[in-house]
């Protein structure tokens, strides 16, 4: 079974500081790991994803993650946040050996609120 | 621009109700998915299906059907609308994978259903 977890069900920072959303994550095999934003009233874009190589992801809108698999996790991160980062952040994973189907797996989601 | 499709943006049902979600991508995506969205629960997947005629359950499958006769389209469907189905739903679509770096893991959601069993 694989499964996520989002242990901050929200995240405060000011404009303009460093933000970190954590996420872990438990599969049985290698995994694929995901960023998805969900901005108010909106479905879910892409931001990111881990497939395999450098540990270090960059994606939309300036945020990154970083793989770190002793730790089982991929917290996402930006070096200066914005008011308009204020949104629903999910992560997600899928066992590699799961086989051809997507079945993705969603944490819980935390809410970011960056603070003018 | 790509797009899915999700007929209604809210929805008020009463319980016994037979109701069809409706979902349609313009993508030529094989994959297309059913996710509802509850607090605290974040995203559980109900029924997917990777080709026409297809499906499989999720993982909360119960109290839920689906039909995908088309392509582009995917419905879900609540066979006797229940108060423990109110909740937001969405739809989400993707192309067949790849290999490797290749491998193409991105969904692509729609604005999502929200739907009210009184």
């Amino acid at each position: 079974a694989q499964s996520v977890a989002q242990p901050e069900d929200q995240v405060n920072v000011a404009e303009g500081n460093p933000l970190t959303v954590k996420c872990t994550y438990s599969v049985s095999g290698n995994p694929y790991l995901f960023w998805y934003v969900q901005y108010p009233n909106r479905g879910l874009q892409f931001l990111l994803k881990y497939i395999t190589g450098d540990n270090l992801v960059k994606g939309s809108y300036g945020f990154e993650a970083e793989f770190n698999k002793s730790q089982t996790s991929f917290h996402l991160k930006k070096p200066s946040a914005l008011v308009s980062d204020s949104a629903l952040y999910f992560c997600a994973v899928r066992d590699r050996n799961s086989g051809g189907y997507q079945k993705v797996t969603f944490g819980t989601g935390t809410k970011l609120q960056v603070i003018p | 621009d790509v797009k899915v499709t999700q007929s209604s943006r809210y929805l008020v049902k009463r319980t016994g109700e037979k109701v069809f979600l409706e979902c349609v991508q313009d993508m030529d995506h094989e994959n297309m998915f059913w996710y509802r969205q509850d607090p605290g629960l974040g995203l559980r997947l109900i029924y997917f299906s990777y080709d026409v005629k297809m499906k499989e359950k999720g993982d909360i499958p119960e109290g839920y059907s689906v039909s995908r006769e088309k392509k582009e389209r995917f419905s879900l469907i609540l066979e006797s609308a229940s108060t423990n189905q109110t909740s937001m739903y969405l739809c989400a679509s993707s192309s067949r994978l790849g290999t490797g770096q290749a491998t193409n893991e991105k969904l692509f959601f729609g604005s999502g259903t929200q739907l009210s069993v009184l």
